[in-house]
């Protein structure tokens, strides 16, 4: 099957700094990826729909400037927590389209990343 | 707006009984998906199985089925001859079968507790 990686599977970074999570599609071209969080014990929440070669959608109440989005290639896309605090902390979710997919699971997840801001 | 509700935030079954868990949806989109997924401690996403909703046959995977009704907006997850691995959580979620691919919407989820 499809294969979706993140990296990195854990992080714990200082109240103030940034963060980079890569999300990969290591065996198809995704013109489209999402990024999910989750907190604890919660369902998972989209923040934004990232499309190769444009501007990501964000969802209403995810700031723009805290997560950059940055969807540079088919199999790559990148989400930056900029100027992080703790109650970014969470578990941070990518999913990966395949290129003229059907209708049946098509949206393809990645393993996750854990994030802890101290 | 696409609803996707969960009810159960818990549910025990024996292992090898059969369990039964809870969704009901609320579209006003002619054509969706409804999927079922298991995240286990580790956190990853895994796809279970799908039903559309102009398919006319419940869905099948294995030990999984899918016990569709429509006119009740409800795609319960079943799940036969429970294992200890099944203990999870299991999220319900749809999208939209219109032109682009949609966004999934995921409910609340129920974790899944399979004693011995």
């Amino acid at each position: 099957g499809a294969v979706v990686s993140q990296h990195p599977s854990w992080v714990i970074c200082k109240s103030g700094t940034s963060v980079k999570i890569e999300c990969r599609s290591l065996d198809f071209q995704a013109t489209t990826m999402f990024w999910y969080r989750q907190f604890p014990k919660q369902s998972l929440m989209l923040m934004a729909t990232s499309n190769e070669g444009s501007k990501a959608t964000y969802e209403q109440g995810v700031e723009k400037d805290k997560f950059l989005i940055n969807h540079a290639s088919l199999t790559l896309s990148t989400l930056t927590v900029t100027s992080a605090h703790p109650e970014d902390s969470s578990f941070y979710i990518c999913s990966a389209v395949r290129l003229a997919g059907t209708s049946t699971d098509t949206q393809y997840f990645g393993p996750g990343t854990r994030l802890t801001v101290l | 707006a696409q609803k996707i509700t969960q009810t159960q935030p818990g549910m025990f079954v024996q292992e090898k009984e059969a369990v039964t868990l809870d969704c009901t949806y609320d579209t006003s989109d002619p054509s969706y998906g409804l999927f079922w997924y298991k995240q286990p401690s580790s956190g990853e996403m895994i796809f279970l199985i799908y039903q559309g909703s102009y398919d006319q046959q419940n869905a099948t995977e294995g030990r999984y089925s899918l016990n569709f009704q429509k006119a009740r907006k409800s795609a319960n997850l079943v799940i036969s001859a429970s294992q200890l691995g099944d203990s999870a959580m299991y999220f319900c979620a749809m999208r939209s079968l219109n032109t682009g691919f949609q966004k999934l919407v995921f409910g609340t989820g129920t974790r899944l507790l399979v004693s011995p």
